[in-house]
Protein backbone atom coordinates (compact mmCIF):
# COMPACT_ATOMS: atom_id res chain seq x y z
CA UNK A 1 0.00 0.00 0.00
CA UNK A 2 1.16 3.80 -0.27
CA UNK A 3 2.67 5.06 2.81
CA UNK A 4 0.63 8.18 3.04
CA UNK A 5 -3.19 7.75 3.03
CA UNK A 6 -5.64 10.01 2.34
CA UNK A 7 -9.73 9.59 1.33
CA UNK A 8 -9.81 11.18 -1.63
CA UNK A 9 -13.00 13.69 -1.60
CA UNK A 10 -14.62 16.18 0.94
CA UNK A 11 -17.45 18.02 0.07
CA UNK A 12 -18.49 20.86 2.87
CA UNK A 13 -20.88 23.83 2.94
CA UNK A 14 -19.48 27.42 3.24
CA UNK A 15 -19.06 28.36 6.63
CA UNK A 16 -18.54 24.96 8.08
CA UNK A 17 -15.55 23.44 9.07
CA UNK A 18 -13.34 20.97 7.04
CA UNK A 19 -10.96 18.11 8.57
CA UNK A 20 -9.02 16.39 6.01
CA UNK A 21 -6.94 13.32 7.65
CA UNK A 22 -4.61 11.48 6.65
CA UNK A 23 -2.20 8.10 8.29
CA UNK A 24 1.25 7.90 7.26
CA UNK A 25 3.34 4.38 8.02
CA UNK A 26 7.03 5.54 8.93
CA UNK A 27 7.58 6.53 12.48
CA UNK A 28 10.41 7.94 11.96
CA UNK A 29 9.05 10.90 10.15
CA UNK A 30 10.34 13.81 12.06
CA UNK A 31 8.31 16.51 9.49
CA UNK A 32 4.71 16.25 8.37
CA UNK A 33 3.14 19.09 6.23
CA UNK A 34 -0.05 20.21 4.53
CA UNK A 35 0.22 21.33 0.79
CA UNK A 36 -2.72 22.77 -1.19
CA UNK A 37 -2.90 22.51 -4.62
CA UNK A 38 -5.19 24.85 -6.56
CA UNK A 39 -6.08 24.13 -10.22
CA UNK A 40 -3.92 24.66 -13.01
CA UNK A 41 -0.80 25.35 -10.29
CA UNK A 42 1.80 23.57 -8.31
CA UNK A 43 1.72 22.72 -4.39
CA UNK A 44 1.93 25.36 -1.60
CA UNK A 45 3.21 24.91 1.40
CA UNK A 46 0.16 25.42 3.70
CA UNK A 47 1.26 24.29 7.38
CA UNK A 48 4.28 21.65 8.43
CA UNK A 49 3.98 20.44 12.01
CA UNK A 50 7.07 18.43 13.77
CA UNK A 51 7.14 15.39 15.16
CA UNK A 52 7.49 16.25 18.82
CA UNK A 53 4.17 18.87 18.52
CA UNK A 54 0.53 17.66 19.22
CA UNK A 55 -1.14 20.28 17.89
CA UNK A 56 -0.38 23.29 15.52
CA UNK A 57 -2.82 26.69 15.02
CA UNK A 58 -2.23 29.30 11.84
CA UNK A 59 -5.55 31.32 11.50
CA UNK A 60 -7.86 29.02 10.25
CA UNK A 61 -6.15 26.08 10.23
CA UNK A 62 -5.26 23.59 12.56
CA UNK A 63 -2.97 20.63 12.80
CA UNK A 64 -3.51 17.52 15.12
CA UNK A 65 -0.63 15.00 14.83
CA UNK A 66 -1.63 12.07 16.79
CA UNK A 67 2.09 10.22 16.41
CA UNK A 68 0.76 6.77 18.48
CA UNK A 69 -1.55 5.73 15.55
CA UNK A 70 0.51 8.11 13.08
CA UNK A 71 -2.67 10.05 12.20
CA UNK A 72 -3.06 13.32 11.00
CA UNK A 73 -5.34 15.71 10.33
CA UNK A 74 -5.84 19.44 9.04
CA UNK A 75 -9.25 21.26 10.06
CA UNK A 76 -9.87 24.32 8.07
CA UNK A 77 -12.04 27.29 10.08
CA UNK A 78 -15.22 28.58 8.43
CA UNK A 79 -14.33 27.14 5.09
CA UNK A 80 -15.32 29.23 1.58
CA UNK A 81 -15.53 28.73 -1.74
CA UNK A 82 -11.66 29.50 -1.97
CA UNK A 83 -10.30 26.93 0.03
CA UNK A 84 -11.77 24.26 -2.74
CA UNK A 85 -8.44 22.55 -3.92
CA UNK A 86 -6.89 19.16 -3.36
CA UNK A 87 -4.71 18.87 -0.16
CA UNK A 88 -1.74 16.93 0.24
CA UNK A 89 -0.51 15.46 3.18
CA UNK A 90 3.45 14.06 3.10
CA UNK A 91 6.33 13.26 5.51
CA UNK A 92 9.55 13.51 5.43
CA UNK A 93 12.20 11.44 7.58
CA UNK A 94 15.24 14.11 8.92
CA UNK A 95 18.04 14.01 6.47
CA UNK A 96 15.91 12.00 3.71
CA UNK A 97 15.69 14.06 0.98
CA UNK A 98 12.20 11.72 -0.25
CA UNK A 99 9.36 13.91 0.62
CA UNK A 100 6.78 11.33 0.87
CA UNK A 101 2.51 12.57 -0.34
CA UNK A 102 -0.56 11.12 0.15
CA UNK A 103 -3.11 11.05 -3.07
CA UNK A 104 -4.21 14.08 -2.28
CA UNK A 105 -7.67 15.06 -0.87
CA UNK A 106 -10.24 17.33 -3.32
CA UNK A 107 -11.89 19.62 -0.96
CA UNK A 108 -15.17 21.26 -2.94
CA UNK A 109 -17.01 24.06 -0.58
CA UNK A 110 -20.35 24.81 -1.89
CA UNK A 111 -22.18 27.78 -1.21
CA UNK B 1 4.53 33.26 -7.79
CA UNK B 2 6.42 30.86 -5.99
CA UNK B 3 10.07 31.68 -7.76
CA UNK B 4 10.54 28.45 -9.17
CA UNK B 5 9.62 28.57 -12.88
CA UNK B 6 8.76 25.94 -15.36
CA UNK B 7 8.74 25.79 -19.63
CA UNK B 8 6.31 24.82 -21.39
CA UNK B 9 3.55 24.86 -19.66
CA UNK B 10 2.13 22.67 -22.24
CA UNK B 11 3.96 20.10 -24.29
CA UNK B 12 2.52 17.31 -26.68
CA UNK B 13 5.11 14.86 -28.32
CA UNK B 14 5.47 11.84 -30.18
CA UNK B 15 6.74 8.73 -28.83
CA UNK B 16 9.85 9.19 -31.27
CA UNK B 17 10.34 13.02 -30.28
CA UNK B 18 13.06 14.60 -27.98
CA UNK B 19 11.96 17.01 -25.87
CA UNK B 20 13.22 18.65 -22.43
CA UNK B 21 11.42 20.84 -19.83
CA UNK B 22 12.92 23.21 -18.16
CA UNK B 23 13.35 24.66 -14.62
CA UNK B 24 14.72 27.53 -13.09
CA UNK B 25 14.00 28.86 -9.37
CA UNK B 26 15.32 32.19 -8.21
CA UNK B 27 15.62 31.76 -4.77
CA UNK B 28 19.22 31.00 -3.96
CA UNK B 29 18.61 27.06 -3.29
CA UNK B 30 20.40 24.26 -3.32
CA UNK B 31 18.60 21.25 -3.91
CA UNK B 32 15.89 20.87 -6.62
CA UNK B 33 13.21 17.81 -7.90
CA UNK B 34 11.54 16.60 -10.55
CA UNK B 35 8.52 14.89 -9.41
CA UNK B 36 5.48 13.06 -11.40
CA UNK B 37 1.89 13.55 -10.96
CA UNK B 38 -0.37 11.71 -12.84
CA UNK B 39 -4.23 10.41 -12.13
CA UNK B 40 -3.24 7.29 -10.91
CA UNK B 41 -0.76 7.89 -8.35
CA UNK B 42 0.01 9.96 -6.23
CA UNK B 43 3.17 12.39 -6.52
CA UNK B 44 6.21 10.45 -7.43
CA UNK B 45 10.03 11.78 -6.48
CA UNK B 46 11.94 10.83 -9.98
CA UNK B 47 14.91 13.16 -9.04
CA UNK B 48 16.62 14.80 -6.68
CA UNK B 49 19.94 16.95 -6.86
CA UNK B 50 21.83 18.76 -4.24
CA UNK B 51 24.26 21.00 -4.88
CA UNK B 52 24.38 20.10 -8.69
CA UNK B 53 25.05 16.83 -8.01
CA UNK B 54 22.12 14.07 -8.32
CA UNK B 55 21.54 12.10 -4.89
CA UNK B 56 18.42 10.32 -5.77
CA UNK B 57 17.27 8.50 -8.58
CA UNK B 58 13.76 6.54 -7.60
CA UNK B 59 14.29 3.76 -10.73
CA UNK B 60 13.52 6.09 -13.24
CA UNK B 61 13.20 4.75 -16.70
CA UNK B 62 16.39 5.84 -18.49
CA UNK B 63 13.51 7.45 -21.31
CA UNK B 64 14.04 10.12 -18.78
CA UNK B 65 17.47 11.89 -18.30
CA UNK B 66 17.60 15.16 -16.04
CA UNK B 67 20.30 17.49 -16.00
CA UNK B 68 21.17 19.99 -13.35
CA UNK B 69 24.31 22.62 -14.71
CA UNK B 70 23.64 24.98 -12.31
CA UNK B 71 22.02 25.08 -8.96
CA UNK B 72 19.32 27.61 -10.11
CA UNK B 73 18.14 25.48 -13.53
CA UNK B 74 17.05 21.72 -13.83
CA UNK B 75 15.98 19.93 -17.00
CA UNK B 76 14.67 16.82 -17.59
CA UNK B 77 15.52 15.44 -21.42
CA UNK B 78 12.61 13.28 -22.70
CA UNK B 79 13.04 10.68 -25.43
CA UNK B 80 11.43 7.61 -26.92
CA UNK B 81 8.59 8.20 -24.49
CA UNK B 82 5.43 6.21 -24.03
CA UNK B 83 1.58 7.29 -23.89
CA UNK B 84 1.95 6.30 -19.89
CA UNK B 85 4.17 8.82 -19.33
CA UNK B 86 1.44 11.99 -19.82
CA UNK B 87 1.19 13.00 -16.28
CA UNK B 88 1.74 16.62 -15.19
CA UNK B 89 5.90 17.09 -14.29
CA UNK B 90 6.40 19.03 -11.18
CA UNK B 91 10.04 20.85 -10.52
CA UNK B 92 10.58 22.19 -6.57
CA UNK B 93 13.34 23.46 -4.85
CA UNK B 94 14.52 23.69 -1.11
CA UNK B 95 17.07 25.27 0.45
CA UNK B 96 18.96 21.26 0.80
CA UNK B 97 18.28 18.34 0.49
CA UNK B 98 17.56 17.61 4.36
CA UNK B 99 15.77 18.69 7.31
CA UNK B 100 13.14 20.70 6.70
CA UNK B 101 13.58 21.74 3.54
CA UNK B 102 10.14 23.33 3.13
CA UNK B 103 9.38 22.42 -1.12
CA UNK B 104 8.87 25.24 -3.42
CA UNK B 105 6.85 24.07 -6.56
CA UNK B 106 6.37 25.26 -9.69
CA UNK B 107 3.17 25.27 -11.77
CA UNK B 108 4.26 22.39 -13.91
CA UNK B 109 5.14 20.87 -17.07
CA UNK B 110 1.56 19.03 -18.76
CA UNK B 111 3.29 16.46 -20.94
CA UNK B 112 1.01 14.84 -23.45
CA UNK B 113 2.42 11.73 -25.21
CA UNK B 114 0.71 10.45 -28.57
Amino acid sequence: GEDVEQSLFLSVREGDSSVINCTYTDSSSTYLYWYKQEPGAGLQLLTYIFSNMDMKQDQRLTVLLNKKDKHLSLRIADTQTGDSAIYFCAERRYNNNDMRFGAGTRLTVKP
Amino acid sequence: ETGVTQTPRHLVMGMTNKKSLKCEQHLGHNAMYWYKQSAKKPLELMFVYSLEERVENNSVPSRFSPECPNSSHLFLHLHTLQPEDSALYLCASSQDGTGFGELFFGEGSRLTVL
